[in-house]
């Protein structure tokens, strides 16, 4: 079984300060972790990925997220928050290839940014 | 263009009326799912499809059907609607067990 736990319901930044969600991941199996971005009355749009090799991922719009297997998480930052990154963030996660490649998501994660 | 396309976007209907939600991808993909995002709940699995004619269900199937008799196509069912299942659905393909791709949701409420 999996889980990702995304602590916090909201986040609020002042622009240009630093982005910090956080991701904790619960799975039997080495897993493949994602971050989607929700923007209002959209679908989800992946952020970025882990699946193997390198542990510090990047992504779109400035993001990246570093995959740390002794603390199970897998954390997303940007060094540099922009007004237009306000948006519903969730974590997820998957076992390796198989049967159900079910994404099991976190709760998410509202990200406002003051100006 | 790469799409996934549901319809309709948003749908109120009443108790017990039976209702189809459809789910189209022009991706080739095998993998297709349906999720459901409540507040405070994430998204949650409802029904997954790993090719024509295979379907299973996920972590919340009760009161949906599905069917697969196409690659493409891949709609939700609600046989008989009840209050408890208004959310915000979303179909997904994939293929091969990596990122999924979503349509743009549709809103359901059941009154």
């Amino acid at each position: 079984a999996q889980s990702v736990t995304q602590l916090g319901s909201h986040v609020s930044v002042s622009e240009g300060a630093l982005v910090l969600l956080r991701c904790n991941y619960s799975s039997s199996v080495p897993p493949y972790l994602f971050w989607y971005v929700q923007y209002p009355n959209q679908g989800l749009q992946l952020l970025l990925k882990y699946t193997t090799g390198a542990t510090l991922v990047k992504g779109i719009n400035g993001f990246e997220a570093e995959f740390k297997k002794s603390e199970t998480s897998f954390h997303l930052t940007k060094p540099s928050a922009h007004m237009s990154d306000a948006a519903e963030y969730f974590c997820a996660v998957t076992p390796r290839p198989g049967a159900n490649s079910k994404l099991t998501f976190g709760k998410g994660i509202t990200l406002s940014v003051r100006p | 263009e790469a799409q996934v396309t549901q319809n309709p976007r948003y749908l109120i209907t009443v108790t017990g009326k039976k209702l189809t939600v459809t789910c189209s991808q022009n991706m080739n993909h095998e993998y297709m799912s349906w999720y459901r995002q409540d507040p405070g709940l994430g998204l949650r699995q409802i029904y997954y499809s790993m090719n024509v004619e295979v379907t299973d269900k996920g972590d919340v199937p009760e009161g949906y059907k599905v069917s697969r008799k196409e690659k493409r196509n891949f709609p939700l069912i609600l046989e008989s609607p009840s209050p408890n299942q208004t959310s915000l659905y979303f179909c997904a393909t994939g293929q091969g067990g990596y990122e999924q791709y979503f349509g743009p949701g549709t809103r359901l409420t059941v009154t």
